[in-house]
Parts: C-alpha cells; structure tokens; sequence
C-alpha cells in the first residue's frame, strides 16, 4: 500500500475553508484516495473517496491532480464540528476490505 | 438504516483474563473488520471475516481472534490479557456491492485492563 504523508495538525477558524493536502508519492495506477474523519471516542467515517481529477459530495471536495502524488481534501467554510482527526488513506478498492490508517491530521476549529 | 452496533460499550478486566466483544454490522453487509486504536499505534488492522471466513489478519499474537457467524454477527476474543490490550476496538462493515475502502465504523468498545 502506497505511505502517505500529511500535516500532523492545522489550525482554523469557523467559516474558512481548510485544505488539506496528503502527498502519496508511490501511488499505484489501481490506488484510490479515501478519507475518513473521526471524532474523539467514535469510529472513523467515510468522507469521500476519488481516483482522479475533482469529487465533490455534500460534506467536502477531493482535488486530485494528473501525477496523482498528493490530493487534497477541502472542507468548506468549517464550523467547530468539524475539529477531528482526518485520514488519508490509498490502495486498490479490490474489495478486500483491509485500511491502513496513518497518523491523520488533526484540524482544530477555533470560534 | 440502522447503524454498526458494538457491544458492550465500555468494559473493565484484570491482566490475564480473558473478553468477547461482539459486532453487528450494517444490514446487508457481509464483511465486518476488526480495528485497534491506541494512543501510541494509533488504528491498527486486526482482522476482517467475509461470510465466515476470515480473509485478512493483522499482525497480531495468536491470542486475539475473531469469529463470523452465518447472520454477519462477529465476535473477536482476546485471552490472557495484557495491560498493552487496553484500547478502542472498532467494528467497520462494508458490502460486497460496495467500495472496498467505504467502511462504515461502529462507536467501540472501550476496553481496560488492569
């Protein structure tokens, strides 16, 4: 499975937009870019999952860029529930369903 | 929808004995995994059951195991527990329609030894 690497933690204020970028510089032509949030005490939950170019759902956009060496999460104008851990995660979507989680970044928002 | 559910939530046992924490996942899904999450490893990879079977397993000792039963339900048990076992055990399930890497995290259980 393709290491990744991203920021420890950020900081950021109610209303911004956060981005968060993770460098996966080994990534395969079959690895796809998940990310998950977790909160204090909970289980991780899927945000959004991409292979190339931009995804957008309800919650947030992937920006993944032609090389596919880094992607970044954008969260839009963040409120205080939006302080959690974020994970980044790459490898093939074949079905077997083994994540390997990182450190994550964890995104504290301030009021 | 309902949810993937753990049981119990929170759990206290003493070094050497031994627990069965219990997973329902999502209904539908026919795969359930088993995660670690301490402060120190962060979520590690315990093992993940497919229609019984199990098809992945972490690098764990043999006295974590896990088991699937024909309605999706799992089990995982750990035997002579250790202080170092004290963690979060966290269920995901995922169907087999759906996306390898779209899990869907139960809350855990809290577990401490000591």
């Amino acid at each position: 499975l393709a290491k990744t690497t991203q920021p420890i933690s950020m900081d950021s204020y109610e209303g911004q937009e956060v981005n968060i970028t993770c460098s996966h510089n080994n990534i395969a032509t079959n690895d796809y870019i998940t990310w998950y949030q977790q909160f204090p005490s909970q289980g991780p939950r899927f945000i959004i999952q991409g292979y190339k170019t931009k995804v957008t759902n309800e919650v947030a956009s992937l920006f993944i860029p032609a090389d596919r060496k880094s992607s970044t999460l954008s969260l839009p104008r963040v409120s205080l529930s939006d302080t959690a851990v974020y994970y980044c995660l790459v490898g093939p979507d074949s079905g077997y369903s083994t994540l390997t989680f990182g450190k994550g970044t964890m995104l504290l928002v301030s009021p | 929808k309902a949810g993937v559910t753990q049981t119990p939530r929170y759990l206290i046992k003493t070094r050497g004995q031994q627990v069965t924490l219990s997973c329902s996942p999502i209904s539908g899904h026919r795969s359930v995994s088993w995660y670690q999450q301490t402060p120190g490893q962060g979520l590690q990879f315990l093992f993940e059951y497919f229609s019984e079977t199990q098809r992945n397993k972490g690098n764990f000792p043999g006295r974590f195991s896990g088991r699937q039963f024909s309605n999706s339900r799992s089990e995982m048990n750990v035997s002579t527990l250790e202080l170092g076992d004290s963690a979060l055990y966290l269920c995901a399930s995922s169907s087999l329609q759906g996306k390898a890497y779209e899990q869907y995290f139960g809350p855990g259980t809290r577990l401490t030894v000591t």
